[in-house]
């Protein structure tokens, strides 16, 4: 039971390159989100999604894009970075609505 | 969406000392979670509490959520408490406070 594993670590990009940040939760869990955390504050939610073939927008959602497919997959893109994207990026997951959330150790992403 | 603030927002503390955080939310919430965010920048879940009190050892929490707060209590507290304390609330689409860095010197 690996729990979400996000991949990669690390990442160096150019503006304008595109990139897919992988998320994968072996736990079978429904719910599934991801968030951006930037220097001095908390996580802020880019997008969501409450099972297979359902996302849906957070907070933050301009410039990231997501799918879907399968219970255990739940990939971010970014089609053309830019550098305000630079940042730490976080996926998590949860069984149900009212269970607490299993994050992963996180991307740390940099857009040059 | 809810706003969460956290205070205070920097705590430097002698190691043996007690604390408490505090966090404040705009609207009622069905979910309340406590997070430590370690200097590796892992997030670890300290507390599920939408209301009442709960312990895990030398932490413990308490939400009154008819008057919209929580509060995080460590006690004793140790070199290896020291990060950032994060409160979020409302479900799977947590909206999270600004954190509050602790610093414990030994």
């Amino acid at each position: 039971n690996a729990g979400v594993t996000q991949t990669p670590k690390f990442q160096v990009l150019k503006t304008g390159q595109s990139m897919t940040l992988q998320c994968a939760q072996d736990m079978n869990h429904e719910y599934m989100s991801w968030y951006r955390q930037d220097p001095g504050m908390g996580l802020r939610l880019i997008h969501y999604s409450v099972g297979a073939g359902i996302t849906d927008q957070g907070e933050v959602p301009n410039g990231y894009n997501v799918s879907r497919s399968t219970t255990e997959d739940f990939p971010l893109r970014l089609l053309s970075a830019a550098p305000s994207q630079t940042s730490v990026y976080f996926c998590a997951s949860s069984p149900d609505r009212a269970t607490p959330q299993h994050f992963g150790d996180g991307t740390r992403l940099s857009i040059l | 969406g809810i706003q969460v603030e956290q205070s205070p927002p920097d705590l430097i503390l002698q190691e043996g000392a007690n604390s408490t955080l505090r966090c404040n939310f705009s609207d009622s919430v069905n979910n309340l979670q406590w997070f430590h965010q370690n200097p590796w920048g892992q997030l670890i879940n300290l507390f599920y509490i939408p209301s009442g009190t709960k312990q895990n050892g030398r932490l413990s929490a308490t939400t009154v959520a008819t008057e919209r707060y929580s509060l995080l209590y460590i006690s004793s507290s140790q070199t290896t408490d020291s990060g950032v304390y994060f409160c979020a609330v409302d479900d799977y689409k947590l909206s999270f406070g600004a954190g509050t860095t602790v610093t414990v010197r030994a």
